[in-house]
């Protein structure tokens, strides 16, 4: 089946730990988004891709790090330097153009302590 | 820049009443609009969109939405709920020849029995 697959669903890190979110699709789109989801927030973006190799910062990258080594692949990586890391992530796809749909993973929510 | 208001955090109503979520949108250049729904704890699947052509959008599980570009709207309409449309509803703009979609910050529909 083709999807978006983020994994693990659930990560606890302690205060001060690098963690990084996987993020895998198999639609052979080209570009990627992350979000971050807060109660009451809305989602807001973190970081882009529109193509391999490439990626811009979104509304809230400070603290948050991304590669785009493969097509398929956009990991997450959530840094020390990132405040107040607990929230829920999720990653997403399109085809590439402002006039497409994106298409979203489950999710993972990340707590620290 | 886009923006996206939704203008009920929360909306309750009974099984099979008619329900309206409202979303009004701000931007400098034209744009696409999307509705999507999210379930606990899980991500985002998209109800319905506008691209272009006619104003009036019909999405999955019965929902419709009307573009109406002099008052800057995109409500969601669904003639007669079911419990199980109980979930987060968000509204989005991309704005033509931007990759960056933003959100508002969502509504929660509860449909009581």
């Amino acid at each position: 089946d083709g999807g978006i697959t983020q994994s693990p669903k659930y990560l606890f890190r302690k205060e001060g730990q690098n963690v990084t979110l996987s993020c895998e699709q198999n639609l052979n789109h080209d570009a990627m988004y992350w979000y971050r989801q807060d109660p009451g927030q809305g989602l807001r973006l973190i970081y882009y891709s529109q193509i391999v190799n490439d990626f811009q910062k979104g509304d809230i990258a400070e603290g948050y790090s991304v590669s785009r080594e493969k097509k398929e692949s956009f990991p997450l990586t959530v840094t020390s330097a990132q405040k107040n890391p607990t929230a829920f992530y999720l990653c997403a796809s399109s085809i590439g153009g402002s006039n497409t749909e994106a298409f979203f993973g489950q999710g993972t929510r990340l707590t620290v302590v | 820049a886009q923006s996206v208001t939704q203008l009920d955090s929360q909306v309750p109503v009974f099984e099979e009443a008619p329900v309206e979520l409202r979303c009004n949108y701000s931007s400098s250049v034209s744009v696409y609009l999307f509705w999507y729904v999210q379930y606990p704890n899980q991500g985002l699947q998209l109800l319905l969109k506008y691209l272009s052509g006619s104003t009036l959008v019909k999405g999955i599980n019965g929902f419709e939405a009307e573009f109406n570009k002099s008052q800057t709207s995109f409500h969601l309409r669904k003639p007669s709920v079911h419990i199980s449309d109980t979930a987060e509803y968000f509204c989005a703009v991309m704005g033509a020849g931007s990759y960056q979609l933003t959100f508002g910050k969502g509504t929660k529909l509860s449909v009581i029995p």
